[in-house]
């Protein structure tokens, strides 16, 4: 059965700083990892989706890698913003299903 | 808008009611997904349409709830006989084939 893990569970940084999160699966069998973020009360926002054959996808400020055999992702956010406070969730497609990890809270403070 | 809607986007009822949810996937996505979403915790997968083939319903909790899908168009589920545990954000997404789901923002559900 996949289970999808992400640390850490929350973070709070000062604006400018250069973040990472991690996203770890137990299955390697993945069509592809997804990174989404979450804000209060709304559904989720795709923000980069890597193939199983991929490494690495980049979206501005974003970067997110993927190292399938070891079964891990991660986030890079650079060069923090407040607009960037929500909480980040990691998927992976599994069977045609996405198994969601539980999320980083994630505050940017001015 | 040509995003994945989602109604109502509140609902209060009272336990043992039957509620319907409804998601209007985004035109010409074949895949439709529920997922749901209860407090401080992450989401968990329920059932899956892809095109004509017979539903994924390996995430559905108990036979109280059930979802339908018209073709390639709107998909309701429904919640028999709820119950507290029910509470949580419905959320549905539809996407192409293997490519990036699209979420609407979700029903609360609760269940008093």
């Amino acid at each position: 059965k996949q289970e999808v893990t992400q640390i850490p569970a929350a973070l709070s940084v000062p604006e400018g700083e250069n973040l990472v999160l991690n996203c770890s699966f137990t299955d390697s069998a993945i069509y592809n990892l997804q990174w989404f973020r979450q804000d209060p009360g709304k559904g989720l926002t795709s923000l980069l989706l890597i193939q199983s054959s991929q490494r690495e996808q980049t979206s501005g400020r974003l970067n997110a890698s993927l190292d399938k055999s070891s079964g891990r992702s991660t986030l890079y956010i650079a060069a923090s913003q407040p607009g960037d406070s929500a909480t980040y969730l990691c998927a992976v497609d599994n069977t045609d299903k996405l198994i969601f990890g539980t999320g980083t809270r994630l505050q940017v403070f001015p | 808008g040509a995003g994945v809607s989602q109604s109502p986007s509140n609902k209060v009822t009272e336990k043992g009611k039957d509620v319907e949810l409804r998601c209007d996937p985004i035109s010409g996505h074949t895949a439709l997904y529920w997922y749901r979403q209860r407090l401080g915790q992450g989401l968990e997968f329920l059932i899956y349409f892809q095109g004509n083939s017979a539903p994924d319903k390996s995430g559905l909790p108990s036979d109280r709830f059930s979802a339908e899908r018209t073709g390639e168009s709107v998909s309701t589920l429904t919640i028999q006989r709820t119950q507290q545990e029910d509470s949580a954000v419905y959320l549905c997404a539809s996407s192409l084939d293997h490519q990036p789901q699209h979420f609407g923002d979700g029903t609360r559900l609760s269940i008093l």
